[in-house]
């Protein structure tokens, strides 16, 4: 298993600023996912994050937008910059257990931000 | 690509109620399949999965059989009570890929006294 602390747990921030969230884990892993889950909808996947190299951004999602950071094996930023309020949503850290048919994937609390 | 339906919610039930969330995939190769549960001002959890076909997932009274014929993964609970009162979401991964996810929409359960 794993055990991921992602902070901050929420806050509220003024459109056309940046916020950088944070997600720690408790062991290393190869692969990190960043969620998006905006209200009432279900979880999107942003982008994936290896260590040592770039993130691979999904279909709607630029780096300009969301630069992510993977300086190590146990730790990855999101920044979601210039922020609107369409940006409002929770933001979840997930890994994968490995590429195993038998693994789950954990998830942090999530980052619940509000854009004003 | 590789998708998931869900039955919308929201769903009330009383308690002691039965339960059935349906669930229904679409995937470009043999999937894994996953049902987690979001708790009021939680986190995911992971709720019960299944890996090939017939398959039972099973976890706190909950069960969810995988049938490749039909292409589903309906989540069932006998007896609900108020503290299975969450979203859950249906959710698979596709093997020899990437690891992640795609989710269904997730479904809101309320179970009332």
């Amino acid at each position: 298993s794993a055990v991921i602390s992602q902070k901050p747990s929420r806050d509220i921030c003024q459109r056309g600023t940046s916020l950088t969230i944070q997600c720690q884990v408790d062991s290393q892993v190869t692969m990190m996912f960043w969620y998006r889950q905006q209200p009432g909808q279900s979880l999107t996947l942003i982008a994936t994050a290896n260590q040592g190299s770039e993130a691979t951004y999904e279909s709607g999602f630029v780096i300009d937008k969301f630069p992510i950071s993977r300086p190590n094996l146990t730790f990855s930023t999101l920044t979601v910059s210039n922020m609107s309020p369409e940006d409002s949503s929770i933001y979840l850290c997930s890994v994968g257990g490995g590429r195993g048919r038998n693994t789950e994937a954990f998830f942090g609390q999530g980052t619940r931000l509000t854009v004003v | 690509g590789d998708s998931v339906t869900q039955m919308e919610g929201p769903v009330t039930l009383s308690e002691e109620a039965f339960l059935t969330i349906n669930c229904t995939y679409t995937a470009t190769g043999y999937p894994s399949l996953f049902w987690y549960v979001q708790y009021p001002g939680e986190g995911l959890q992971l709720l019960l999965k299944a890996t090939k076909a017939d398959d039972k997932g099973s976890n706190k009274g909950f069960e969810a059989t995988y049938r490749k014929e039909t292409t589903s993964f309906h989540l069932e609970k006998g007896s609900v009570q108020v503290s299975d009162s969450a979203v859950y979401f249906c959710a698979l991964r596709v093997q020899g890929g990437s690891e992640k996810l795609v989710f269904g929409k997730g479904t809101k359960l309320t179970v009332n006294p």
